[in-house]
């Protein structure tokens, strides 16, 4: 069966610190991978999404990246972390050519202080 | 444009009560899915249903049922004598012909004891 492991669950950075999150997927190739941001008391907002191995489309302009550098493992990172990054990172899969489902990571709960 | 409107920020009821969740979305599309996603304290999502758009048939599983109406582009969510453990945020996505997932706001269901 598939899984997708996300870590870490929860994360505190000073300002202008770098940041990595890192996101696998067990037992499936070529997965679509995306990576959601969740405000505090707002929906999810679509950042990143990858159709394959160092294809990257990105949603909205911000002050993270993202990079695919093995089929099942999707890294998010900034250089610079502000304050308006913290929130809540969810990292998703879908099958290929999107399918039927995304299936979601248990999430990094991020804070900048 | 495509976009799912949650229009209930915000809901509250006592155990046993029936719920109806409302989601309406717009879409260009002919072909699409349509989701429901729980969100718990714990910030996981997880997967409810999925419809795709030539499937109206509403669908029962246990407690929750699901209306979907093309002819007024909703897909309402309804828990049958709702419990404690189902306080949760709900979330409706649309998933376009790109194979993107398009999100409501959120729904914050709090069944009260």
């Amino acid at each position: 069966s598939q899984t997708i492991h996300q870590w870490p669950a929860t994360l505190v950075q000073p300002v202008g610190s770098p940041l990595s999150l890192e996101c696998t997927v067990e037992g499936t190739s070529n997965p679509n991978l995306y990576w959601y941001r969740q405000a505090a008391g707002r929906g999810l907002q679509l950042l990143f999404y990858s159709v394959g191995i160092g294809q990257i489309s990105s949603e909205v302009p911000q002050n993270l990246s993202a990079s695919r550098p093995q089929d099942r493992q999707f890294i998010l990172s900034s250089k610079k972390l502000l304050l308006s990054d913290s929130g809540f990172y969810l990292c998703a899969w879908s099958p290929i050519g999107g399918g039927i489902s995304a299936f979601f990571g248990q999430g990094t709960r991020l804070t900048v202080v | 444009a495509q976009k799912v409107t949650q229009a209930q920020t915000e809901i509250s009821v006592v155990e046993k009560e029936d719920v109806t969740l409302d989601c309406v979305y717009e879409t260009r599309d002919t072909t699409y899915y349509l989701f429901w996603y729980k969100q718990p304290p714990s910030g996981e999502l997880v997967f409810l249903i999925r419809r795709n758009s030539f499937d109206e048939q509403n669908e029962i599983s246990g407690r929750y049922s699901w209306n979907f109406q093309k002819s007024t582009s909703s897909f309402n969510f309804t828990i049958t004598a709702s419990q404690v453990v189902d306080s949760a945020v709900y979330f409706c996505a649309l998933m376009d012909s790109n194979y993107q997932l398009i999100w409501g706001a959120g729904t914050k269901l709090i069944i009260k004891p």
